[in-house]
């Protein structure tokens, strides 16, 4: 049962901004949010993960909502190299063994256009 | 430094007979885990282990196997071979497996398929 709610798709220009949203309304307070990133013909990269505060790193941000239900990742300027089906994921911290492994929906496809 | 590598690249089995893929993880990570990716999906988690322990089993059947050697590298075995197993096998490193939150890092899969 997936535990986030993604867009299947996405479109953005290069060199702009893009937003994608997670929808987890039911995330508990142990649960950790990771995004991970698949580009064709790859495995899964990780992206970024945070609990409650916006998290940044080299390679994207994570803003969280104030209540955890939402959050969003933000990649500062979309490049062609950027296009992927991105997977946010809801990860238990607490949690041991089939509990705490990375659960995947289907994530959002990201389309970057020149 | 080499990332989680995977052999083989793929793979072409018939029905009914057994396939092994191998997986060797980030030197110094001690954790390996293994998911299915279907066409069109997200990958789906079946084993996880550390220190050559099953710490973690998904959803499915026993014909799906795997161990853990002491170089930390792993096999996963599917034995009964079925159309349905045909997919992209990940196999994912990680430091720890303690009560932390951490990311995995996956190899590029072996994509296997069944005729």
């Amino acid at each position: 049962d997936a535990k986030t709610t993604q867009p299947n798709s996405m479109e953005s220009n290069e060199e702009e901004p893009v937003h994608l949203p997670c929808n987890h309304s039911t995330i508990s307070g142990t649960d950790y949010i990771h995004w991970y990133r698949q580009l064709p013909s790859q495995g899964p990269e990780y992206v970024i993960h945070g609990l409650t505060s916006n998290v940044n790193n080299r390679m994207a941000s994570l803003a969280i909502a104030e209540d955890r239900k939402s959050s969003t990742l933000i990649l500062h300027r979309a490049t062609l190299r950027d296009a992927a089906v991105y997977y946010c994921i809801l990860r238990d911290s607490i949690s041991s063994g089939s509990a705490r492994q990375l659960t995947f929906g289907s994530g959002t496809q990201l389309t970057v256009l020149p | 430094d080499a990332g989680v590598t995977q052999s083989p690249t793929h793979l072409i089995k018939t029905r009914g007979q057994h396939v092994t893929l191998r997986c060797s993880p980030i030197s110094g990570h001690k954790s390996v885990s293994w998911y299915q990716q279907v066409l069109g999906q997200g990958p789906q988690f079946i084993f996880q282990y550390y220190e050559k322990e099953e710490r973690g089993r998904g959803n499915f059947p026993d014909r799906f196997s795997a161990r853990q050697f002491p170089n930390y590298s792993s096999e996963l075995n599917v034995n009964a071979l079925l159309l349905g197993d045909s997919a992209l096998y990940l196999c994912a490193s990680s430091s720890k497996v303690e009560r932390r939150s951490y990311g995995y890092t996956f190899g590029s899969g072996t994509r296997l398929t069944v005729v």
